[in-house]
């Protein structure tokens, strides 16, 4: 199966800085997830964007399939956007998702 | 609009008791179903997926089973728990096709 790295493993910010994560694919994907993870355990949907470049508010994601990798952008970062956050990857159909080991991020104030 | 029902939110059990944990999805048909697993608050591990009703698929041997009764419903069993199945457990769907997984709220499992 496909092996997902995510990179930095932890970063720490400012209120206001802005920063970037990323993630390299083993393998061609067709399915590509962005996630955070809150206090609680919860994974919020943040990107399904397996192509091409995705934003919401403060957010974006950018993925360049033919190259195996994808962006997860986070401008002017907010003490609440902390906590893990997780790509995720699949290129079969009907297996599952497989995870990267995931970005903490901690935003100071 | 699609829902995911994951419960109980916590749990503590001794070891070499039962487990039983249940995932019902709402509002949509003959959705893949999975069941994670997440140690020491990093990492998702896949232990189970399932295309259809009665089809599971393993993907790490281990002391945990997954049944899948019905269409929308997926249970993870285990006759005998050790202290290493404590973890946080995720149930997810997704549709056919590799399209967007979402995920059930957890469930936190002790074993003590």
């Amino acid at each position: 199966g496909i092996q997902v790295e995510q990179s930095p493993p932890d970063l720490i910010l400012q209120e206001g800085a802005n920063s970037t994560l990323r993630c390299n694919f083993s393998d061609s994907v067709n399915n590509l997830q962005w996630f955070h993870q809150n206090p609680w355990g919860q994974l919020i949907n943040l990107f399904y964007i397996p192509s091409g470049t995705k934003q919401n508010g403060r957010l974006s994601a950018t993925t360049v399939a033919t190259e195996r990798y994808s962006l997860l952008y986070i401008s002017s970062s907010q003490t609440t956007d902390s906590g893990v956050y997780f790509c995720a990857g699949g290129n079969q159909a009907g297996t599952a998702l497989i995870f990267g080991k995931g970005t903490t991020l901690s935003v100071s104030s | 609009s699609q829902t995911i029902h994951q419960w109980p939110a916590t749990l503590v059990q001794p070891v070499g008791s039962p487990l039983s944990l249940e995932c019902t999805v709402e509002g949509t048909s003959n959705p893949n179903l999975y069941w994670y697993r997440q140690a020491a608050g990093r990492g998702l591990q896949l232990l189970f997926y399932s295309v259809g009703i009665g089809q599971i698929s393993s993907e790490v041997p281990q002391n945990l089973s997954a049944s899948r009764p019905q269409d929308r419903q997926f249970i993870l069993s285990s006759k005998k728990l050790l202290l290493s199945d404590s973890g946080f457990y995720l149930c997810a769907w997704g549709g056919q096709g590799g399209t967007e997984a979402f995920f059930g709220q957890g469930t936190r499992l002790t074993v003590v």
